[in-house]
């Protein structure tokens, strides 16, 4: 069964330094996104991504965060300065416009990355 | 304001028995709701996707909506020691794809064997 995977599986950073979380969505899929849970908080939206741009971006997602897809298979986030607050677990979801339930409504979440920013 | 209740539990209940969760909500634009499963430090699963108001069943699973009173809820039947997880409900506004989904903190169900 396809699956979104996401490396690495814990990432660990100084305050300060830049991050890159990695996904690879499923294949035929054309909608992807960033979201993030904080321990013991609710799920929370970053971004969604279609067509090579940016679709729609929650207030969390300021100027630290960016998003790409540098080749066909994988889709990026980058913290740039990382804060202390920025530890939490980042999933990696994507979706297909075209399936018969529409898209965000059936989107495949990756087990996530586990940042902590020490 | 786009914002979605859920009572965090616990929730535990025998082997069995009928399990109720629900959430309530305050946005009227949503219009699509869904029931993910998530387990610890695993990614959220979806089990159950309702568009507007309505009943959807899918084996053990029931998906209620009623969006007079912005409250929808999962019964599982039959519940199993295996059903124990967190149980999110999420929803939007818009099935295109753009629109991310708005979450409940997750209700952490427990069946007892």
């Amino acid at each position: 069964e396809p699956e979104v995977t996401q490396t690495p599986s814990h990432q660990v950073t100084q305050m300060g330094q830049e991050v890159i979380l990695r996904c690879v969505p499923i294949s035929n899929h054309l909608y992807f996104y960033w979201y993030r849970q904080i321990l013991g908080q609710k799920v929370e939206f970053l971004v969604s991504f279609y067509n090579n741009e940016i679709s729609e971006k929650s207030e969390i997602f300021d100027d630290q965060f960016s998003v790409e897809r540098p080749d066909g298979s994988n889709f990026t986030l980058k913290i740039r300065s990382t804060k202390l607050e920025d530890s939490a677990m980042y999933f990696c979801a994507s979706s297909d416009p075209g399936s018969p339930r529409g898209g965000d409504t059936e989107a495949f979440f990756g087990q996530g990355t586990r940042l902590t920013v020490v | 304001q786009k914002e979605v209740e859920q009572d965090p539990g616990p929730l535990s209940v025998p082997e069995g028995a009928i399990v109720s969760l629900n959430c309530t909500y305050s946005n009227s634009a949503f219009q699509y709701f869904m029931w993910y499963r998530q387990y610890s430090r695993k990614g959220p699963e979806l089990l159950m996707y309702t568009y507007s108001s309505g009943n959807k069943e899918d084996g053990r699973f029931t998906a209620q909506v009623d969006k007079s009173s912005k409250y929808i809820s999962l019964f599982i039947r039959d519940s199993q020691p295996s059903d124990s997880a967190t149980y999110l409900c999420a929803m939007s506004g818009s099935g295109g794809g753009a629109d991310g989904l708005t979450f409940g903190k997750g209700t952490h169900l427990i069946i007892q064997p």
